[in-house]
Formats: C-alpha cells, structure tokens, sequence
C-alpha cells in the first residue's frame, strides 16, 4: 500500500530555531496534511494542501506540496516551547473517499532544549 | 458535543479479557473513523463509519476486532480475548463527510494497556 516516509524522525534544537521537516511517497498523493500530536491527545491539524506546488503558511508555519506530488515540506520559523510534539504528514489514499481512511507517516518528533 | 470524546481515556486489562471502547464524534459528523497508535509509530488505519455502515473491515487486525455504530452517532471498538501486542492508543476521529482530504477532528484517544 501507500507509504509516508517522513524525515528526521527526531529533531532536538533550541527554542527560537527554524525547524525543517519533509515528507517523501513513492506514490502520488493528491493531498498532503500536516498534524501535530501533543502528549496524551490527538492530532490536530496543522496545514491542508489540495495543488502540487502549493506553498500555504499559517502563523508561523510554511508547507509546500511538491510538485511532483510525491512530496511535502513543513517549516517552522522562531520555534517556541509550546512547539513540542510530533508531527505528522497525512494524505488519502488515490482512491479518494473516505473507506481507505488517511495514510499517515511515523511522524517527526520535535523536542525543543533550553 | 464541541470535540471528539473517547472512553475510557486509560484501561488496564488483564491478558484474554475483552474490552470496548466508546467514540462519541462531533455532532453532525457523519463519517467516524478508528485509528490504532502503537509506541513510537504513525497511526494505523482500522475501520470507517459512513453513517451506521462499515464499507470495508479488513483493515481490523484479527477477529478478536469489531466495531459498531449506532444511530449515526457514538461508535464503539470492542476487543475480544485481548493480547498483549494490543497495546496502543487508539483514536477515534470524525469528519463533515467522507471526503477525508478536508482532514478530520481526532479524540485524545484511549491508552489500552494489556497485561
């Protein structure tokens, strides 16, 4: 089936850092997402993506979906402590439609030192 | 209600016994999804909800798996004769439709310990 390969899986930077992160797929994905998973909760999402070379920010946020479409990058700029978590990327199967349900990543885990 | 609520939000249970656990989605949502969040890696689709009805269950890991949804609304996940390796959280979501590129509204999930 379909994979998400997400990159790092672990980033440990300081607090006011710009942080980087992607998303690869060996198949096409018509829509990436963007979550982010505090501890004990679930995720929430970050970023929606719907046209190969988007580029969509919200706040301090930036994500591209590629042109390609096999691939999506998020970037927080000026990271702060409450940016801690795991992110992950998300797309829906190429069927489209809701059966399949979301295909997710292993995530990226952010943890930010003081 | 205003989010997604899962019950319980810890259960620890001994090896063999079954368990249910309880989603109740967002009001007006018809699609409801169950994921399973295993340590250290991505979500694991289960199964979907469209209204009452569950269009594809293979994505259940085994027999002992089963879902309901009943009146469009609450759904619960029940696991029969628990193992170990069913060790996870697991998180229900809903969405407006089945149309899963608008993203969903996921629960806090329920830490399922098995021991």
């Amino acid at each position: 089936g379909q994979q998400l390969n997400q990159s790092p899986q672990s980033m440990f930077i300081q607090e006011g850092e710009d942080v980087s992160m992607n998303c690869t797929s060996s198949s096409i994905f018509n829509t990436w997402l963007w979550y982010k998973q505090d501890p004990g909760e679930g995720p929430v999402l970050l970023i929606a993506l719907y046209k190969a070379g988007e580029l969509t920010s919200n706040g301090r946020l930036t994500a591209q979906f590629g042109i390609t479409r096999k691939d999506s990058f998020l970037n927080i700029s000026a990271s702060i402590p409450s940016d801690v978590g795991i992110y992950f990327c998300a797309g829906p199967p190429s069927s489209g439609g809701g059966a399949d349900g979301l295909t997710f990543g292993k995530g990226t885990h952010l943890i930010i030192q003081p | 209600g205003a989010g997604v609520s899962q019950s319980p939000s810890n259960k620890v249970t001994e090896k063999g016994k079954d368990v249910e656990l309880r989603c109740d989605p967002i009001s007006g949502h018809t699609a409801l999804y169950w994921y399973r969040q295993s340590l250290g890696q991505g979500l694991e689709f289960l199964i979907y909800f469209q209204g009452n009805s569950a269009p594809d269950k293979s994505g259940l890991p085994s027999d002992r798996f089963s879902a309901e949804r009943t009146g469009g609304s609450v759904s619960t996940l029940t696991i029969q004769r628990t193992q170990q390796e069913d060790s996870a959280v697991y998180l229900c979501a809903s969405s407006l439709n089945v149309l899963a590129s608008l993203g969903y509204t996921f629960g806090s999930g329920t830490r399922l310990t098995v021991v």
